[in-house]
């Protein structure tokens, strides 16, 4: 089955206490991208990646890592979190211009 | 500035009563409009991409129509099973394809 995977689903933490969410794919697509989904605000990006070691920022980088070392992982890096970082994620992937897929989302407080 | 602006942001319909959802958009170079529909506490889940203006897609009671400057999902004979949050998005104009900006959604609740 084709699938985003997503860990941990629901993680609270303290700020300033580095925490990473990880996210992988098992249908072998070179774009992943992750992003924040917040009221009112709606899906922005955060980061992307075309391929392995190649990654770029979308609309809200600031306070976010990513590293692509591998085509399926994706982990998106919090190093100092603050509380205006509580947010749902989602991580997301797909081969080109193909179907979009998305991860069920990793709902992060931050107190 | 690319810009996604989707209405309404909330709509209620009985069952069985058909509507259009809007989702305008402001960037240069269209590469692609992308739905999606979204239900509580889920990732987005793909519903159609349109490529150029005319262009029109369905699936089971949707369909996707496109123009230069806006796209609308038709709805027709709406089920309760409907009810979620619809999104559109487009690719940023002037960079890659891969950047990705989203509309807020519209919030559609279909009462049986």
């Amino acid at each position: 089955e084709a699938q985003v995977t997503q860990n941990p689903r629901y993680l609270i933490t303290v700020t300033g206490k580095k925490l990473t969410v990880t996210c992988s794919q098992n249908m072998n697509h070179e774009y992943m991208s992750w992003y924040r989904q917040d009221p009112g605000l709606g899906l922005r990006q955060i980061y992307y990646s075309m391929n392995v070691e190649v990654t770029d920022k979308g609309d809200v980088p600031e306070g976010y890592k990513v590293s692509r070392k591998e085509k399926r992982n994706f982990p998106l890096i919090l190093e100092s979190p603050s509380p205006n970082q509580t947010s749902l994620y989602f991580c997301a992937s797909r081969a080109g211009q193909e179907t979009q897929y998305f991860g069920p989302g990793t709902r992060l407080l931050v107190l | 500035e690319d810009q996604v602006t989707q209405s309404p942001e909330a709509l209620r319909l009985q069952e069985g009563e058909s509507s259009s959802l809007n989702c305008s958009y402001t960037v240069s170079g269209l590469r692609g409009l992308f739905w999606y529909r979204q239900d509580p506490g889920k990732g987005p889940e793909f519903l159609f991409t349109l490529y150029s203006a005319g262009e029109e897609k369905e699936k089971e009671r949707l369909k996707a129509t496109l123009t230069k400057k806006e796209s609308f999902l038709h709805i027709t004979a709406p089920k309760p099973e409907d009810s979620a949050t619809y999104l559109c998005a487009v690719p940023n104009s002037g960079g890659s394809n891969y950047k990705l900006t989203f509309g807020k959604g519209t919030l559609l609740t279909v009462n049986p």
